[in-house]
């Protein structure tokens, strides 16, 4: 079955700084792959996606990269600020008819240092 | 504004008893998700309905049952609690041709 990889575990970053999280997967038949963040007491949401077709997207400050050949995906965040701090986590889908099933990576918590 | 509830935030139970989850959602989507959060393990999915009645094992399915008897919710039952099913619980719904996933806050389960 499909497996998620996601380092690192914690990162911090001064404030104004960049931060990257990178994921691998191992399902060649993974085509889309989101990044959800966490704030603290709340569920995931949704922060970005890329489906297998796209190299790379941008969203303001965030940016995700997709390798498919090498099977490796990344969150780029630009210009970190005190309410990015979270824990993000990255995840991989295969679609099946009607509905999809999300396999998740093991998170990364995130923290901005003023 | 699409919205996922969880019936209670927190919850402590004895080992044995018996534990029910609830999960509503008010966007008629298809399909709903039970998964489980702990430190270093990210989420592991339990169990998903792609319908109501309709059923289907996650990764993690053991110690667990489900039930959907309304489309909007889908209830997570712990038959007989157990220490090693403290964690958090968080229930997603889907719609269906979407990948997007909308998560509740969240229950966090201490089981004594």
């Amino acid at each position: 079955g499909e497996n998620v990889e996601q380092h690192p575990s914690t990162l911090s970053v001064q404030e104004g700084d960049s931060a990257v999280i990178k994921c691998t997967y191992s399902d060649s038949a993974s085509n889309y792959f989101p990044w959800y963040k966490q704030e603290l007491g709340k569920g995931p949401q949704l922060i970005i996606d890329i489906r297998s077709n796209v190299g790379e997207k941008k969203d303001q400050r965030i940016a995700v990269t997709l390798n498919k050949t090498a099977k490796h995906f990344s969150l780029h965040i630009t210009e970190t600020q005190p309410e990015d701090s979270a824990v993000y986590f990255c995840a991989a889908s295969i679609r099946y008819s009607s509905a999809s099933k999300i396999i998740f990576g093991s998170g990364t918590r995130l923290s901005i240092r003023p | 504004d699409v919205k996922v509830t969880q019936s209670s935030r927190y919850l402590v139970k004895r080992t044995g008893e018996k534990v029910f989850l609830e999960c509503v959602q008010d966007m008629d989507h298809e399909n709903m998700f039970w998964y489980r959060q702990d430190p270093g393990l990210g989420l592991r999915l339990i169990y998903f309905s792609y319908d109501v009645k309709m059923k289907e094992k996650g990764d993690i399915p053991e110690g667990y049952s489900v039930s959907r008897e309304k489309k909007e919710r889908f209830s997570l039952i712990l038959e007989s609690a157990s220490t090693n099913q403290t964690s958090m619980y968080l229930c997603a719904s889907l719609q269906d041709g979407s990948y997007e996933q909308y998560f509740g806050p969240g229950t966090r389960l201490t089981v004594t």
